[in-house]
């Protein structure tokens, strides 16, 4: 059975601190590897990762994807309120494109 | 680019009442849709893919006679829960799939509170 496993479940930080998000998976016919960040409403899209060890940036966020140990990670550094949010890791399968997503990690940033 | 709409974005209807929610691609085609289901605190859960002009694939255990979906254009799905009750009420999302499914990246619509009484 697919699954998308992500840690920690949540995260308290203060603002100015660095986190890790992990996300590791067992899909069948693995495409690629997304990241979502979700607020109030649906996930905006933050990444998709294909390849193996490279890194992916968008300003103070970071990712990347390890396909031998079927495994991401999402880094957020100079962490801001701002990025409180649940992030979403999900992996395509397949010819679909259809998506299997984590549980999810709700972050708070305390100020 | 790669906007996704939604409507409505709630609707509170009684119970034995149909529901229908669109998705619409604004800026580009999709040939293939997404609808999930979100309860609180928990993660998407996939219902289906719609593919236009065929027929939706299902997930396991989501019921095609209560949630009809029609994707009848490159830029609009539709989803109808028929006879919506109570455990019906959640967070309803669609996305639309950009470019294929070499591109494989999907863009979510804003989502739909279904609330059933």
């Amino acid at each position: 059975e697919d699954k998308v496993v992500q840690s920690p479940l949540s995260l308290v930080v203060h603002e100015g601190d660095t986190v890790t998000l992990n996300c590791s998976y067992e899909v069948t016919n693995f495409r690629s590897l997304l990241w979502y960040k979700q607020e109030k409403k649906a996930p905006t899209f933050l990444f998709m990762l294909t390849s193996s060890g490279i890194e992916k940036k968008s300003g103070r966020l970071s990712s990347i994807l390890d396909k031998k140990e079927l495994f991401s990670i999402l880094n957020i550094t100079a962490t801001q309120t701002g990025d409180s949010a649940i992030y979403l890791c999900a992996a395509s399968s397949g010819n679909t494109g259809k998506l299997i997503f984590g549980q999810g990690t709700t972050l708070q940033v305390k100020p | 680019g790669a906007v996704v709409s939604q409507h409505p974005s709630r609707v509170i209807c009684k119970s034995g009442t149909s529901v229908k929610i669109e998705c619409r691609s604004l800026d580009f085609q999709a040939t293939t849709m997404f609808w999930y289901r979100q309860f609180p605190k928990q993660s998407l859960m996939l219902m289906a893919t719609s593919n236009e002009g065929s027929k939706a694939t299902y997930e396991q255990g989501v019921e095609k006679d209560k949630f009809l979906i029609n994707h009848a254009s490159l830029t609009l799905s539709t989803l109808t829960v028929t006879s919506a009750h109570p455990e019906d009420s959640s967070f309803y999302i669609c996305s639309a799939e950009r470019g294929g499914p070499q591109y494989n990246e999907q863009f979510f619509g804003p989502g739909t509170r279904l609330t059933v009484l």
